[in-house]
């Protein structure tokens, strides 16, 4: 049973505009959500994260969006640039005493930008 | 400094034999520690985690196993390797809760194994 979900494989946009990539996720017991970028053949990076208190969480280019209602969250990149191209995870987590502060992400997204 | 390091970064491996990948860390003392696994089309799948020396937890029924002789040194491995475990194994290390934050998980660089 996947709890995390990111439902679009791939995403492409153009240089300066705005990219959205999305996450949907099952599990109500999750407090904190993480995005990740990921570089072929390296370890994922953290790139920015939100508790479950807040709606939004800005820094710098990249803003991310949390609705609870919805279990959905998703990460705006504007202006997007070519180094932006990466694979994104988004994760999740539990910050209730003895989840053992496990994350579960996503098969991620690839996003393109394109010159 | 919170630096992870993983090897090898490659390797291949027949099936069948044995498997052995290592992961160390630098900074705080008693960091939780985590092997995952990005397979291809299957995001990041969590295999082992360890609060300290000796406290293994596996996720998911597998091939492979973990270990923590030292406090910052994180084992992989299998006796008998399979085609299924071919994949790209990451190592990292939790920041620890500090409320309301939540644990950040940081990665090494990994390691790819091709199982033939």
């Amino acid at each position: 049973d996947q709890q995390v979900k990111q439902n679009s494989p791939s995403l492409s946009v153009q240089e300066g505009r705005i990219s959205i990539l999305n996450c949907d996720y099952t599990n109500s017991m999750f407090d904190y959500f993480l995005w990740y970028k990921k570089y072929p053949a390296e370890g994922p990076t953290f790139l920015i994260s939100i508790s479950s208190i807040k709606d939004k969480n800005e820094d710098g280019r990249f803003t991310v969006f949390l609705n609870k209602s919805a279990k959905h969250l998703s990460l705006h990149i504007v202006p997007s640039q070519p180094g932006d191209s990466a694979v994104y995870f988004c994760a999740a987590s539990e910050t209730r005493p003895g989840s053992n502060y496990k994350l579960t992400f996503g098969k991620g997204t690839l996003l393109t930008v394109n010159p | 400094s919170q630096t992870i390091h993983q090897w090898p970064a490659t390797l291949v491996q027949p099936v069948g034999s044995p498997l052995s990948l290592e992961c160390t860390v630098e900074g705080t003392s008693n960091p939780n520690l985590y092997w995952y696994r990005q397979a291809a089309g299957r995001g990041l799948q969590l295999l082992f985690y360890s609060v300290g020396i000796g406290q293994i937890s596996s996720e998911v029924p597998q091939n492979l196993s973990a270990s923590r002789p030292q406090d910052r040194q994180f084992i992989l491995s299998s006796k008998k390797l399979l085609l299924s475990d071919s994949g790209f194994y990451l190592c990292a290390r939790g920041s620890g809760f500090a409320f309301p934050g939540a644990n950040v998980l940081t990665f090494g660089a990994g390691s790819r194994l091709t199982v033939l």
